[in-house]
């Protein structure tokens, strides 16, 4: 069982391009999350979905989109990298229970440096 | 929001007790405390997580008093694996999923 599984682990882009990070879990979570952890900052929220074919933004949206065609998988995209978005990028996962708060699952983060 | 403030860091011996206090004054009636455990080049794992009172699981306690303004998570008899790096997250993923607020995050190192 695999869990949350980012892609790339690694990757150094150039001012102005664009990417797009993936993210895919296989625990058949309702719920996924884009965040971006920077030093001294924790983490940040920055576009969530609560279903297949929903997004909402979080706490940091602005130079991000998201899309969430299917269940198993929320992408995270770029399309103008900035330098001020080198960050380290985390995915996560959660449940939906009704009357219950479920813990979120997380990926071993995405390393994006935008020179 | 729930703003949190942590302590930055601090430092143990194996076998103490260490207990690391999360402030969230302004926690919103529908809002959970969240506590997640962090190493280096790994997502966050998640520890414990409660509402009111005390929350007790196979690794830690959560206690949380009753105006629910700060939470403090207990570990008991660390050992030098428990370094890392400790969050805790304050909000409602269902009714408030945009406004998850993490705290900055408590660095604790545990010596022999």
């Amino acid at each position: 069982n695999a869990g949350v599984t980012q892609t790339p682990k690694f990757r150094v882009l150039k001012t102005g391009q664009s990417m797009t990070l993936l993210c895919a879990q296989d625990m058949n979570h309702e719920y996924m999350y884009w965040y971006r952890q920077d030093p001294g900052m924790g983490l940040r929220l920055i576009h969530y979905s609560v279903g297949e074919g929903t997004t909402a933004k979080g706490e940091v949206p602005d130079g991000y989109n998201v899309s969430r065609l299917k269940k198993q998988n929320f992408l995270l995209g770029l399309e103008s990298a900035a330098p001020s978005q080198t960050s380290v990028y985390f995915c996560a996962s959660s449940n939906r229970r009704t009357g219950d708060n479920q813990p979120q699952h997380f990926g071993d983060g995405t390393r994006l440096s935008i020179l | 929001l729930a703003k949190t403030t942590q302590p930055i860091s601090m430092d143990s011996y194996e076998g103490q007790e260490v207990n690391i206090t999360c402030s969230h004054n302004n926690i919103a009636t529908n809002d959970y405390i969240t506590w997640y455990q962090q190493f280096p080049s790994q997502g966050p794992r998640f520890i414990i997580q409660g509402y009111k009172t005390k929350v007790t699981n196979e690794v830690a306690s959560l206690f949380i008093p009753a105006d629910r303004k700060s939470s403090t998570l207990s570990l008991p008899r660390v050992s030098l694996s428990d370094t890392a790096v400790y969050y805790c997250l304050v909000g409602d993923v269902y009714n408030q999923g945009g406004k998850l607020i993490f705290g900055q995050g408590t660095e604790l190192s545990v010596k022999p």
